[in-house]
């Protein structure tokens, strides 16, 4: 079974800093993968998503994040963050098989941005 | 707004109650997920329907039980309900999610049920 592993529990960061949350997965075969946030008190949202092609996407709110097969992972970026980026970020992976479309989560992330 | 709806936002109830929980899908989308987020597990997932028939089975506990509508909407009947059933619950729903769905299949989620069993 394919496993999402998020290395950051909690960052903190300054206004204007850059941000790269790391995101690794484990399966052998094709995946399709998600990075979703969730503000305080409300629903996951998507911020982008990767299927095939470039492997640098472009998402929402000036974040980007980069597909690196080799090294099974899904970095998320933002160059200069802002406090309203506070958040938690959860990368998520589906895999094409016969066994329906289920995202798997990684932990999560907690993201503080200071004022 | 993702056009998910879910009702109701807030339940609180007593152990070895009953509850269920509603969900309207995205205008046109056919499969319909359940999702739980709690702070031991993290975010779960539960079940999956499409086109009325359950296509996926994740960690669901048999005291759970779901069903989709032939107007697409779903139910997440808990029952028996213990101290460990507190948490969000979150549907998302995503055009296709068959067998053979496009690669580009997304899910949107809703703004989740926080059930609270004292």
């Amino acid at each position: 079974a394919q496993s999402v592993s998020q290395h950051n529990h909690h960052v903190i960061l300054s206004e204007a800093a850059s941000l790269e949350l790391g995101c690794n997965y484990s399966y052998g075969g094709t995946v399709n993968l998600f990075w979703y946030v969730q503000y305080p008190g409300q629903h996951l949202q998507l911020l982008l998503k990767y299927f095939s092609g470039d492997p640098l996407v472009k998402g929402i709110k000036g974040f980007e994040a980069e597909f690196i097969k080799s090294k099974f992972s899904f970095n998320l970026r933002k160059p200069s963050v802002q406090w309203s980026d506070t958040a938690e970020y959860f990368c998520a992976v589906t895999i094409n098989n016969n066994a329906g479309n289920m995202l798997t989560f990684g932990g999560g992330t907690r993201l503080m941005v200071k004022p | 707004d993702s056009g998910v709806t879910q009702t109701p936002k807030h339940l609180i109830t007593a152990t070895g109650q009953r509850v269920t929980l509603r969900c309207s899908p995205r205008s046109g989308d056919l499969s319909v997920y359940w999702y739980q987020q709690s702070l031991d597990q993290g975010l779960q997932f539960l079940i999956q329907y499409y086109n009325g028939e359950e296509r996926a089975k994740g960690n669901i506990l048999e005291r759970f039980s779901a069903q989709q509508f032939p107007d697409l909407h779903s139910e997440l009947n808990l029952s028996s309900l213990e101290l460990g059933d507190s948490a969000l619950y979150f549907c998302a729903s995503s055009p296709h999610g068959g067998g053979r769905a496009p690669r580009t299949d997304t899910q949107y989620f809703g703004p989740g049920t926080r059930l609270t069993v004292l």
